[in-house]
């Protein structure tokens, strides 16, 4: 059982390029949720969705965009990549109504320069 | 405008002693609140949760109390063991949508 598995593990990008995160889970949670851990800032939540096909954004949505076309998939799209978005990028998953938490993937480290 | 909030960005311990690990909230709407334990380059890992309608949870090594007048949590381990040696984020859920906001994480580090 994989879990929630996310590609790449690492990326370099220059200023102003464009690339996809991705997030795939077999549990057939509903939620899914993308979030960036920058140094001494804890997770910040960027997109979250409740189902395939409907999405929100979270606390840091600026320069993000993500679509929810089935219920495994859940990508995460920088456009114009900045400095700023230098981060680690977290996806999860959770069943709806629950509070057990989330399963976490592995993270993608991107480096903008 | 931190909602949950670790004060403390680093614990150091003896192996066999207690590590106590704080969190402090200011909604007091969340009705869950979570802990979870990040190795390095790895994912955070769900440790622990308790309702805002109890004062404690127990699993193992490992307790959560919950102070709801002072909107403080906290996170016991006993004893600790050089494998707990990792950060420690707090997090609170707020509505239905299962949304958690994580604190800033403490480091915790048990000396063998």
């Amino acid at each position: 059982n994989a879990g929630v598995t996310q590609t790449p593990k690492f990326r370099i990008l220059k200023i102003g390029q464009s690339m996809t995160l991705q997030c795939t889970q077999d549990m057939n949670h509903n939620y899914m949720y993308w979030y960036r851990q920058d140094p001494g800032m804890g997770l910040k939540l960027i997109y979250y969705s409740v189902g395939a096909g409907i999405t929100d954004k979270g606390e840091v949505p600026n320069g993000y965009n993500v679509s929810r076309s089935t219920t495994e998939d859940f990508p995460l799209r920088l456009e114009l990549a900045a400095p700023s978005q230098t981060s680690v990028y977290f996806c999860a998953s959770s069943r709806s109504g629950q509070g057990f938490g989330y399963t976490f993937g592995s993270g993608t480290r991107l480096t903008v320069v | 405008d931190q909602q949950v909030k670790q004060n403390s960005p680093s614990l150091s311990v003896q192996e066999g002693r207690i590590s106590i690990l704080n969190c402090d909230y200011t909604n007091s709407m969340f009705d869950y609140f979570l802990w979870y334990k990040k190795y390095p380059a790895e994912g955070p890992t769900f440790l622990i949760s308790i309702s805002s309608i109890k004062d404690k949870n127990e699993d193992g090594r490992f307790t959560v109390f919950l102070n709801k007048s002072a909107k403080h949590l906290s996170l016991h381990i006993v004893p600790s063991q050089p494998g707990d040696s990792a950060v420690y984020f707090c997090a609170a859920r707020g509505g239905a949508t299962n949304k958690l906001i994580f604190g800033t994480g403490t480091l915790l580090a048990v000396q063998p």
